[in-house]
């Protein structure tokens, strides 16, 4: 298996504009996590799902950010409008229930 | 509120040191343990799952020792290289949360040659 694989790498937008990151989880896994890396606050869960089905967002900063999940291989994290503030390495990540998670690569988010 | 903590912070030795660092979570309520290594500009990649009280795992120069009872997990890496050099990660999973993991703030290890 390829492993978590997540897209863009990078992405560079403006305030105010749409972005969308996307995530395909191992094969099989029935569990997919949407983090955020930041130098203040660390790795902080922003939602998890389970068999597609979205189980806990209470980590979803604001109305701003939304996660679906359509089927069991892909996932996007979308953020409408962005600031500045929303710059960040967002990490997406699949575990099997109960066994250690497998995280992709990330994204590297840059709001100008 | 489920706390995990790890010490020290951060920890820089010399090419060739042993090192150990600690985690403590939560002793109720307990199913597992991971450890994660974190290398800068990559992704965590996990290192060890550990289960049993006294159980105790190795991976090359890297092992990892388990206290249920007390709620602590040690990381032992023998003769370090700059190549440790990553953040280690302990992560306490919430069984009824489909193993929705609690990170400690890690600590950051320099391994200077």
């Amino acid at each position: 298996d390829a492993g978590v694989i997540q897209s863009p790498r990078h992405e560079v937008t403006e305030m105010g504009q749409e972005v969308t990151l996307r995530c395909k989880p191992i094969s099989g896994h029935d569990y997919l996590f949407w983090y955020r890396q930041t130098m203040m606050r660390g790795l902080e869960l922003l939602i998890y799902f389970n068999n597609n089905v979205p189980i806990d967002d209470s980590g979803m900063p604001e109305d701003r950010f939304s996660a679906k999940m359509p089927n069991a291989s892909f996932s996007t994290l979308k953020i409408q409008p962005s600031e500045p503030r929303d710059s960040a390495v967002y990490f997406c990540a699949s575990s099997l229930t109960r066994n250690e998670q497998f995280f992709g690569p990330g994204t590297r988010l840059t709001v100008l | 509120i489920l706390n995990v903590e790890q010490s020290p912070q951060s920890l820089h030795v010399q090419e060739g040191d042993s090192t150990n660092f600690t985690c403590s979570f939560p002793s109720s309520n307990f199913y597992a343990l991971h450890w994660y290594r974190w290398e800068t500009a990559k992704s965590p990649e996990a290192l060890f799952v550990m289960t049993l009280n006294g159980d105790e795992k190795k991976k090359g120069r890297i092992s990892a020792t388990l206290n249920t009872k007390e709620g602590y997990s040690y990381l032992y890496i023998k003769g370090s290289q700059p190549e440790d050099s990553a953040t280690y990660l302990c992560a306490f999973p919430i069984y009824n949360q489909g193993g929705k993991l609690i990170f400690g703030q890690g600590t950051e290890l320099s391994v200077k040659p």
